[in-house]
């Protein structure tokens, strides 16, 4: 059960470089979700999508784009990567909810990104 | 404002002691609410869904009370394996998922 996997799981970036974060799911998932991690600021929603062929913009869009061409990829691209997109990040999926309390996010392990 | 407002800690407790965490959310709209699970360095993971009426799961209670948009975890009798950091997650609509900042908890022997 591979469930979401993320790669890579550590890279380091020279500022201005781009790279770019694969989600995988293999759970059939609608949504998925890009979220970062710093200390203190909790998980905040970068980009997420609801369907193949769709995304759309969460708390802290500026300095991402994502993209979602297969239902089961969502990819996370850093344009030109700066310092202050040093972080963890997190992708997650779930389903589409049929009944309240339905929608349970399952994470990948996280891809730990320096941008020196 | 920020979606979800929750208590920073850090709470240290000696086992078996019964803790409580906070939480608050900003959007009258909000249709799910969850509580998650953070070990140090690792994905999150659910801990319980919280439903209007209350809900519990062997020694975690979790409140919801809709009219003042808040939501509550009890932990009775802590355990060692209990120290993490827990996360209050408010569904709003569009499906989006946000989270508080965290609250950890460690339990001391």
């Amino acid at each position: 059960n591979a469930g979401v996997t993320q790669t890579p799981k550590f890279r380091v970036l020279k500022t201005g470089q781009s790279m770019t974060l694969l989600c995988a799911q293999d759970m059939n998932h609608e949504y998925m979700y890009w979220y970062r991690q710093d200390p203190g600021m909790g998980l905040r929603l970068i980009h997420y999508s609801v369907g193949e062929g769709t995304t759309a913009k969460g708390e802290v869009p500026d300095g991402y784009n994502v993209s979602r061409l297969k239902k089961q990829n969502f990819l996370l691209g850093l344009e030109s990567a700066a310092p202050s997109q040093t972080s963890v990040y997190f992708c997650a999926s779930t389903e589409r909810a049929t009944y309240s309390g339905a929608n349970v996010l399952t994470f990948g392990a996280g891809s730990r990104l320096t941008v020196l | 404002r920020k979606e979800v407002e929750q208590d920073p800690g850090p709470f240290n407790v000696p086992e078996g002691a019964t803790v409580a965490f906070n939480c608050t959310y900003s959007n009258s709209a909000s249709q799910s609410f969850f509580w998650y699970r953070q070990d140090c360095r690792k994905e999150p993971k659910l801990l319980m869904s919280v439903y209007s009426s209350g809900n519990e799961d062997g020694r975690f209670t979790a409140q919801l009370n809709r009219a003042s948009q808040y939501i509550s975890l009890l932990i009775r009798d802590s355990k060692l394996s209990d120290s993490a950091t827990y996360l209050c997650v408010v569904n709003i609509p569009g499906n989006q998922f946000y989270f508080g900042t965290g609250t950890s908890l460690t339990v001391i022997p």
